[in-house]
């Protein structure tokens, strides 16, 4: 039984370039979660979504992010124009359910912005 | 809002002896609690988690942690530690609408020495 999946794991960008995040849920799970690690800062939520609607977004900069979970396929969390600031460790997780069901998470996507 | 507090941001403690990493919360209401625990560029993984059931919760690897409503913390102990211990622990409070926006401490580093 794979858990959650995150892809890439590691990605580079320029200035101004546009970062796509994937994240592949745990078999059966319809919630997914964002959150980033920036560094010297501990974890923050970023964003809730379930298959095609987004639940919670408070934790989401109102500019150049945008996160998305279509009916099929993975969720994708999308940074446009990306700028040094943006380098962190993004983690993904997953729900069977909501509530205070477990939240398993991926390996994350660590992003440089150069 | 919820809220957590990690006491310590380094713990360190000699294989085979215990574990003690502190955490207090503050909530409003009966909190969600866990202890997530990340290895070095890895993801995290859920040691334990708190849902108003029983106060003493068992979670992997020797892990537990009681939660004490009147000195509203939930601290994290293992009788031994083992070279694999080291790693950053978070203690985590659930919040939101749906309970599902995880808030982390800012994480506690156990070091373990030979």
């Amino acid at each position: 039984n794979a858990g959650v999946m995150q892809n890439p794991r590691h990605l580079v960008r320029r200035r101004g370039q546009e970062a796509r995040l994937r994240c592949s849920p745990m078999k059966g799970h319809s919630h997914v979660y964002w959150y980033r690690q920036l560094p010297e800062e501990g974890l923050k939520f970023m964003v809730y979504l379930q298959k095609e609607n987004i639940i919670d977004e408070s934790g989401m900069p109102k500019e150049r992010f945008s996160a998305e979970f279509p009916k099929e396929g993975p969720s994708i969390l999308r940074i446009q124009q990306v700028v040094r600031g943006d380098s962190a460790a993004y983690f993904c997780a997953s729900s069977l359910r909501t509530g205070t069901d477990t939240q398993y998470f991926g390996p994350g996507t660590r992003l440089t912005v150069l | 809002a919820q809220s957590v507090t990690q006491l310590d941001s380094h713990v360190s403690v000699s294989e085979g002896t215990p574990v003690l990493l502190r955490c207090n919360y503050s909530s409003s209401y009966s909190p969600s609690l866990f202890w997530y625990v990340q290895h070095p560029n890895k993801g995290l993984q859920l040691l334990l988690k708190y849902t108003s059931a029983a106060t003493l919760v068992k979670g992997i690897n020797g892990f537990e942690a009681e939660f004490k409503k009147s000195e509203t913390s939930f601290h994290l102990t293992k009788p031994s530690a083992h070279m694999s211990d080291a790693a950053e622990y978070f203690c985590v409070v659930s919040e939101g609408e749906y309970g599902n926006k995880l808030v982390f401490g800012a994480g506690t580093i156990l070091r373990v020495k030979s």
